[in-house]
């Protein structure tokens, strides 16, 4: 019964390529959602998506971040011109169904290194 | 989500209990009390949640206050591995789309 898997565990980008950031959820969880932590910060929420439908993005950038959550296949979390501050770690859960009676689980994160 | 206080630090001894305290007074009666914990390079971990009762689960016990104002996470023997944050969250219950919003948390030390 794998977890929530997320690839690559480790991302190096130069300033001004894309990032591509991949998560499978768990077997059966239909809700998918993003987080980004900064160095020494907290887990701040970017996305929550639905398969094939953002629910809520209050927390995405503005500009240069895009995700989806497709019918079929893992959820992606895509940015483009790569700059120093997106150096992060970036988490995705996913869960059962909406989060009162369900906990999150959490993939290990990306690692994204911007040089 | 309500707000929640927790202690920026705390320690204890290898295999003695452990009582991390969350105080939430703007708590509303359909607030659910979430717990989750990171350990050092991993991704959050889900500990525990409750509404009003007290919970127990393999991980963990839930004490949650009378008023529901505060609640304390209790870990019965801790373990070096208990070396975490934990985060304390109030998710509503109301409405389609809740994420779940964490703070800065209590950082627990676990001392051999």
């Amino acid at each position: 019964n794998a977890g929530v898997m997320q690839n690559p565990r480790h991302l190096v980008r130069r300033r001004g390529q894309e990032a591509r950031l991949r998560c499978s959820p768990m077997k059966g969880h239909s809700h998918v959602y993003w987080y980004r932590q900064l160095p020494e910060e907290g887990l701040k929420f970017m996305v929550y998506l639905q398969k094939e439908n953002i629910i809520d993005e209050s927390g995405m950038p503005k500009e240069r971040f895009s995700a989806e959550f497709p019918k079929e296949g893992p959820s992606i979390l895509r940015i483009q011109q790569v700059v120093r501050g997106d150096s992060a770690a970036y988490f995705c859960a996913s869960s059962a169904g909406v989060l009162t009676n369900y906990g999150y689980t959490f993939g290990s994160g990306t690692r994204l290194t911007v040089v | 989500d309500a707000k929640t206080t927790q202690p920026n630090s705390m320690e204890s001894n290898e295999e003695e209990p452990v009582h991390l305290p969350c105080n939430h007074s703007t708590i509303s009666g359909t607030d659910y009390i979430h717990w989750y914990r990171q350990l050092p390079s991993q991704g959050p971990e889900y500990v525990i949640h409750g509404l009003t009762s007290n919970v127990n689960n393999r991980m963990a016990s839930l004490a949650i206050a009378e008023d529901r104002k505060s609640s304390t996470l209790i870990l019965h023997r801790a373990t070096l591995r208990d070396a975490a944050v934990y985060y304390c969250i109030l998710l509503i219950s109301s409405g389609s789309a809740r994420q779940l919003t964490f703070g800065s948390g209590t950082q627990l030390t676990v001392l051999p």
